[in-house]
């Protein structure tokens, strides 16, 4: 089983909202991750977590806070946001982190579509 | 720095048409390599890999090879189908300063007409 699954599937917000992303696998996997993905772009990095303790921050915006809550599940938070912050948000795992071995392959779940308003 | 660099799209052809996309990278040492599809609406689906030179990637009838000489990871089918139609990326994972990241390219966008 390589499946990653990611809950809400879509999710409208006001820019005054608080809501939360959720993601989880059951794979053993020992490091998550979180990336943006803007219309016909590829995605872009915002969180590492390697074994529950958060190792990249992509210099994002503190309106974004991820969260590992354990090694199965990874939230990311999502409170103020601005109107440009639409997008697919991309949960993905790895074994371990990509430079240990088996760490390289990432399995990608099928995002939850924001908007903001 | 690190970069993948894939051929600008979209991609038409005819079902049963043969297909190349072509992939080529910068990076230090020895990176690995990746081709992920994404279907419209779907976050992306690891199609094949190769994590080092002159290993071939392959599943469902897509191929890869990782030639370092060149430095590229072209991605072929002999016969493409409708379903077929998708964004396809090419990524490496390579070090920068001892982290170790995802390095996507543009996205190729294929299309296939029946």
């Amino acid at each position: 089983d390589t499946e990653v699954t990611q809950t809400p599937k879509h999710l409208v917000m006001g820019m005054t909202n608080k809501k939360s992303l959720k993601c989880e696998q059951h794979m053993g996997h020992r490091a998550m991750y979180w990336y943006k993905q803007k219309a016909k772009k590829p995605p872009e990095l915002m969180f590492v977590y390697s074994y529950e303790k958060l190792s990249i921050n992509e210099s994002v915006p503190s309106r974004f806070s991820p969260e590992c809550p354990n090694s199965s599940l990874l939230n990311l938070h999502l409170h103020a946001l601005q109107p440009e912050d639409s997008a697919l948000y991309l949960c993905a795992s790895s074994q371990v982190v990509a430079g240990g071995p088996g760490g390289e392959t990432q399995y990608f779940g099928p995002g939850t579509r924001l908007l903001v308003l | 720095g690190n970069s993948v660099t894939q051929m600008e799209g979209p991609v038409t052809l005819s079902e049963e048409a043969f297909l190349t996309i072509n992939c080529t990278y910068t990076a230090t040492g020895y990176p690995s390599l990746f081709w992920y599809v994404q279907y419209p609406g779907e976050g992306l689906q690891l199609l094949l890999k190769a994590t080092k030179a002159d290993d071939k990637g392959s599943n469902k009838g897509f191929e890869a090879t990782y030639r370092k000489e060149t430095t590229s990871f072209h991605l072929e089918k002999g016969s493409v189908q409708v379903s077929d139609s998708a964004v396809y990326f090419c990524a490496l994972v390579g070090s920068t300063s001892g982290t170790y990241k995802y390095i996507f390219g543009t996205g190729t966008r294929l299309k296939v007409l029946a």
